[in-house]
């Protein structure tokens, strides 16, 4: 058990439609990622937040946005949802956002939009 | 534009011997490198990491090596055992610059061991 929860753990919905992951890190980290894995293809990184702010970003679509509140725990928020946003969702955690920190990943969130 | 790259989908190793996992990457800049380890149904796992200003680290049976004239990595894991059949994820730090955690991950390299 890594300390990252994600939930939900399967989430099916139709095209068009909104949806919100959610991730709470382990305890005392204050960075969270969030990575996208689509079918045969790597990790790819999304978002990092780091005690509530913006961090780095990746490629990450205009209709995607997340946020990381007071409380540390973070929300991926996905609309406008199409069947290429099928993929599982991971969120990760690490102490801070330094270089060589190591991240903690959740058991991830399996999105299938039909 | 990948900048991590495990060009091996699939590997599959007998019991006993040993298992060479292949990255290469891109960009010269990266001075810090991890192995992740993925069950199905899990996230990925810590594994082993490396950083640029050595070029070998090892921890029981597993051994990162770091060829930076290549700009190439490699883990060796002996003896394999079945439990270890997963994916292997190869990994590099963003730059000490972007002052960020993210890791760029290669595609993943599935591990078959078989009994």
């Amino acid at each position: 058990d890594s300390g990252v929860t994600q939930t939900p753990k399967h989430l099916i919905t139709a095209t068009g439609q909104r949806v919100t992951l959610r991730c709470s890190p382990r305890s005392g980290d204050l960075s969270v990622y969030w990575y996208q894995q689509s079918l045969d293809q790597g990790l790819q990184f999304l978002i990092q937040y780091y005690n509530g702010e913006e961090r780095a970003k990746g490629n990450i679509l205009e209709r995607f946005s997340a946020q990381q509140f007071p409380d540390l725990h973070s929300e991926l928020n996905l609309s406008s949802l199409e069947l290429g946003d099928s993929a599982l969702y991971f969120c990760a955690s690490s102490t801070r956002a330094g270089p060589t920190e190591k991240l903690f990943f959740g058991s991830g969130t399996q999105l299938s939009v039909l | 534009d990948q900048q991590v790259k495990q060009n091996s989908p699939s590997l599959s190793v007998q019991e006993g011997r040993i298992s060479i996992l292949n990255c290469d990457y891109t960009n010269s800049m990266f001075d810090y490198f991890l192995w992740y380890k993925k069950y199905p149904a899990e996230g990925p796992t810590f594994l082993i990491s490396i950083s640029s200003i050595k070029d070998k680290n090892e921890d029981g049976r597993f051994t990162v090596f770091l060829n930076k004239s290549a700009k190439h990595l490699s883990l060796h894991i002996v003896p394999s055992q079945p439990g270890d059949s997963a994916v292997y994820f190869c990994a590099a730090s963003a730059p000490r610059a972007s002052n960020t955690g993210k890791l760029i991950f290669g595609q993943g390299t599935t591990l078959q061991v078989k009994p």
